[in-house]
């Protein structure tokens, strides 16, 4: 079945400073999605990517749909305390749609800290 | 709007109990599931239900049932609990986008323990 390989699987951040993350896939997505999960809670969709190429911004969050449509990036600017969280990329093609009832498939998600 | 309601946010159980976690969706979407989130892992889909009396099964779909006779509802039923289904687990309801993908909103969770 399809994967989704997420890295890094953890990072510290220290106010100020810009992080990136990303996602590659062992197949083509149409459709990329980036959700955060804080503690106890579910996750929340951030962005949402269309096409090969496409650039979108959400505040100081940024994510790009990979030329290949095999990847995904994320990118935080200028972090600030509150962007600690798990940040999950999901991916999504047209093949799910009769295969698997339209089901995304989940990165293992990037566990973002507070540098101590 | 309450969106995706989930009940019990915790839950402890012993080996054999069985137990139901409720899941309410106030946003009249069609397409609802169930995940389970363990460390390392992931979300991994055990259960999906793409309409009213419609149900199939995801990745882990063992030891669980699921049913759906209203739009609103989702609940999912652990018949005899193992150790291997401690875990914190989402319910999720979604619309879809232009492209087809399903747009997830997820309740809260529901963190289970089976003794």
């Amino acid at each position: 079945g399809q994967q989704l390989n997420q890295s890094p699987q953890s990072m510290f951040i220290q106010e100020g400073e810009d992080v990136s993350m990303n996602c590659t896939s062992s197949s083509i997505f149409n459709t990329w999605l980036w959700y955060k999960q804080e503690p106890g809670e579910g996750p929340v969709l951030l962005i949402a990517l269309y096409k090969a190429g496409e650039l979108t911004s959400n505040g100081r969050l940024t994510a790009q749909f990979g030329i290949t449509r095999k990847d995904s990036f994320l990118n935080i600017s200028a972090s600030i305390p509150s962007d600690v969280g798990i940040y999950f990329c999901a991916g999504f093609d047209l093949f799910m749609i009769k295969a698997a009832g339209n089901k995304l498939t989940f990165g293992g998600g990037t566990r973002v800290l507070v540098k101590p | 709007n309450a969106g995706v309601t989930q009940t019990p946010k915790f839950q402890v159980l012993k080996t054999g109990q069985s137990m139901t976690l409720q899941c309410a969706q106030d946003m009249n979407h069609e397409y609802m599931s169930w995940y389970r989130q363990d460390p390392g892992m992931g979300l991994r889909l055990i259960h999906y239900s793409v309409g009213a009396g419609i149900t199939d099964q995801g990745e882990v779909p063992n030891g669980y049932n699921v049913s759906r006779s209203t739009t609103e509802d989702f609940p999912l039923r652990l018949l005899s609990a193992a150790p291997s289904q401690t875990s914190v687990y989402f319910c999720a309801s979604s619309y879809r986008l232009r492209s087809g993908a399903n747009v997830l909103t997820f309740g809260a969770g529901s963190r289970l323990t089976v003794l």
